[in-house]
């Protein structure tokens, strides 16, 4: 199986700070097809996990440009500018490359 | 709008069969593939399994001899059954729409005597 390693397990932030969450696969997310299958999800207290951005840097629908995707192969990154509260939870990386899918562990985002 | 929503029992005792209904709307079921993913204290978020626009299955192999998916699009409904519980089970379950961009609110089930 991908084993998905994100670091930090944890980060705090100052309201309108900027954050990076990292993301390493044990093998490389690059498809057959060509398409690089790794998401990011926000699950925010009490709720389900939420798709922030898809096939490594497309934002999914109704998510701001203060969040953004970057990587490639087996290292990829997730960038918060101008944290808001709205942004406080739980940060996981997915891949869908290879089955089965695999999530990471996990990235709690608090206030400092 | 998108919508989806997990029933299911909330206690289940070990050894039974834990049987959940994603009930959905504002899409088809015959144009999205339909995930399982489950969210425990011992292992975090698992992919359980899909089941294929077409009605073909996925199954994550780690459950794949207790795991069943199935539908009826009739009914806008997908199901998912697990069979021989094991306490180590407990946890929320959620089904999600395609690439998981959408997701219901998950039931929590409770695997215990």
């Amino acid at each position: 199986d991908v084993v998905m390693t994100q670091t930090p397990v944890s980060l705090s932030v100052s309201l309108g700070g900027q954050v990076s969450i990292s993301c390493r696969s044990s093998q490389s997310l690059v498809h057959n097809n060509g398409n690089t299958y790794l998401s990011w999800y926000l699950q925010k207290p009490g709720q389900s996990p939420q798709l922030l951005i898809y096939k490594v840097s497309n934002r999914f629908s109704g998510i701001s440009d203060r969040f953004s995707g970057s990587g490639s192969g087996t290292d990829f990154t997730l960038k918060i500018s101008r944290v808001e509260p709205d942004d406080l939870g739980v940060y996981y990386c997915g891949q869908g490359t290879q089955y089965p899918y695999t999530f990471g562990a996990g990235t709690k985002l608090e206030l400092k | 709008q998108v919508q989806l929503k997990e029933t299911g029992p909330g206690l289940v005792q070990p050894t039974q069969t834990l049987s959940i209904t994603c009930t959905v709307s504002g899409f088809s079921l015959t144009s999205y593939y339909m995930q399982w993913v489950r969210q425990t204290p011992g292992k975090g978020l698992e992919w359980m399994g899909f089941i294929r626009s077409g009605g073909s299955t996925e199954y994550n192999s780690e459950f794949k001899s207790r795991l069943s998916i199935s539908r009826d699009t009739s009914k806008n409904q997908v199901f998912l059954k697990m069979n021989s519980l094991k306490t180590e089970d407990t946890g929320v379950y959620y089904c999600a729409r395609g690439n998981l961009d959408y997701w219901g609110q998950g039931v929590m089930v409770t695997v215990s005597s």
